[in-house]
């Protein structure tokens, strides 16, 4: 099966780390870009982070830089998001999703059609 | 950043009747749209994409139409399984892909 499927995250204290882990399976994992998207409770999707197919390029957004790494491994099909100093708002759950495609050579923008089942994190003391 | 807007923020529609919905980016982009529906405790579930192609398995009942700034994900036909939470995105200007804040549909 086509699936990304999501380990880590739990309870923390404020200051606080974490790394959340993303499985993929079911195609070719190193033709991808793969992303991080987070969501406060009862609030929209926010996105976090990407990295290039190659781990070579990584993306944040604004608020997050220098908090949060993203990285990969491609022999292990899996992407990460390292957490650290974190703080009560960033309590939420975090979905990992496919993104751009290189399947072909060329890199083709993509929506995100396929997701992680998705990880609670709280931030709380 | 490209912003965007959805409207209404809670929409209630009757069983078998037309959902409008819109979003509106603060500057055009392109069509590279997206629609997710997200029912609660569930990840999101990609609709429309290209601003008007349905998803793999999307029901022919969801549409998207609009090009520039304004965007508009119709669903005729309402059934109940619909009740959810519905975000555009624009995929094309990044960093940062942004998410519009979502558009609440409920029965009637």
């Amino acid at each position: 099966d086509v699936q990304l499927v999501q380990s880590g995250g739990g309870l923390v204290q404020p200051g606080g780390s974490l790394r959340l882990s993303c499985a993929a399976s079911g195609f070719t994992f190193s033709n991808f870009w793969m992303t991080w998207v987070r969501q406060a409770p009862g609030k929209g999707l926010e996105w976090v982070a990407n990295i290039k197919e190659d781990g070579s390029e990584t993306y944040y957004v604004d608020s997050q830089t220098g908090r949060f790494t993203i990285s990969r491994d491609n022999a292990k099909n899996s992407v990460y998001l390292q957490m650290n100093s974190l703080r009560s708002e960033d309590t939420g759950v975090y979905f990992c999703a496919r993104d751009i495609d290189c399947s072909s050579g060329t890199c083709y923008r993509r929506p995100y059609d396929l997701w992680g089942q998705g990880t609670m994190v709280i931030v709380s003391s | 950043d490209i912003v965007m807007t959805q409207s209404p923020d809670t929409l209630a529609v009757s069983p078998g009747e037309r959902a409008t919905l819109s979003c509106r980016a603060s500057q055009s982009f392109g069509n590279n749209l997206a629609w997710y529906q997200q029912k609660p405790g569930q990840a999101p579930r990609l609709l429309i994409y290209g601003a008007s192609t349905r998803a793999t398995g999307i029901p022919a009942r969801f549409s998207g139409s609009g090009s520039g700034t304004e965007f508009t994900l119709t669903i005729t036909s309402l059934e109940s399984e619909d009740v959810a939470t519905y975000y555009c995105q624009q995929y094309n200007m990044w960093p940062p892909i942004t998410f519009g804040q979502g558009t609440r549909l409920e029965i009637k």
